[in-house]
């Protein structure tokens, strides 16, 4: 299976802050790689689907990039409800999907 | 609009069986695969099975293989998730999912329903 490596596990931020999430292949996943977000309680909502494309109604300060094995979320202005928890995903050798472990953006 | 809305959860003893049904709406039932996807409390998400749109192609993560059987109905458009010789470690939110095309992402997921396995 591939396993998929996010960093940080947590991180601390301010609303109106740029944040970068990381997402690491352990083999090149091409661009089949997935970020979702997740409020306490609530099944995850998808974000961005391709490495880089943002799913409808998600907004724009939401984004994407990366292919191979390196791959960033990028959230580029915090509000007060984007301090949640998100997974990658990787879809390569679908159906045997990987997530990655989770990173928890928390208000500094 | 689409919905999933999952069934079935409860609490079960080790070595005890239950079926989950997830009840499917708003998109073309047979032309999407679906998944199933667990989350142990405060833990992270892994992938336990994944059914074609056809029913004829089935997969499972090796946490589960030959103990949960995957199946879908078309002719009432729901999901099942037969679940036997059940283990502490299956405790845990489970969500069905839809597979969109393309990049094959989760694009809809279920509201879940809790696995508990204990005695």
């Amino acid at each position: 299976d591939i396993q998929m490596t996010q960093s940080p596990s947590s991180l601390s931020a301010s609303v109106g802050d740029r944040v970068t999430i990381s997402c690491r292949a352990s083999q090149s996943i091409s661009s089949y790689l997935n970020w979702y977000q997740q409020k306490p309680g609530k099944p995850p909502k998808l974000l961005i689907y391709g490495a880089s494309s943002l799913q409808s109604g998600v907004p724009s300060r939401f984004s994407g990039s990366g292919s191979g094995t390196d791959f960033t979320l990028t959230i580029s202005s915090l509000q007060p409800e984007d301090f949640v928890t998100y997974y990658c995903q990787q879809t390569y050798i679908s159906p045997r999907i990987t997530f990655g472990q989770g990173t928890r953006l928390e208000i500094k | 609009e689409v919905q999933l809305l999952e069934s079935g959860g409860g609490l079960v003893q080790p070595g005890g069986s239950l079926r989950l049904t997830c009840g499917a709406s708003g998109f073309n039932f047979r032309s999407f695969a679906l998944s199933w996807i667990r989350q142990a409390p405060g833990k992270g998400l892994e992938w336990v099975s994944t059914i074609s749109g056809s029913g004829a192609t089935t997969d499972y993560a090796d946490s589960v293989k030959g103990r949960f059987t995957v199946s879908r109905d078309s002719s009432n458009s729901t999901l099942y998730l037969q679940m036997n010789s059940l283990r502490a470690e299956d405790t845990a939110m489970y969500y069905c999912a839809k597979v969109s095309g393309g990049y094959d992402p989760s694009d809809y997921w279920g509201q879940g329903t809790l696995v508990i396995v204990s005695s």
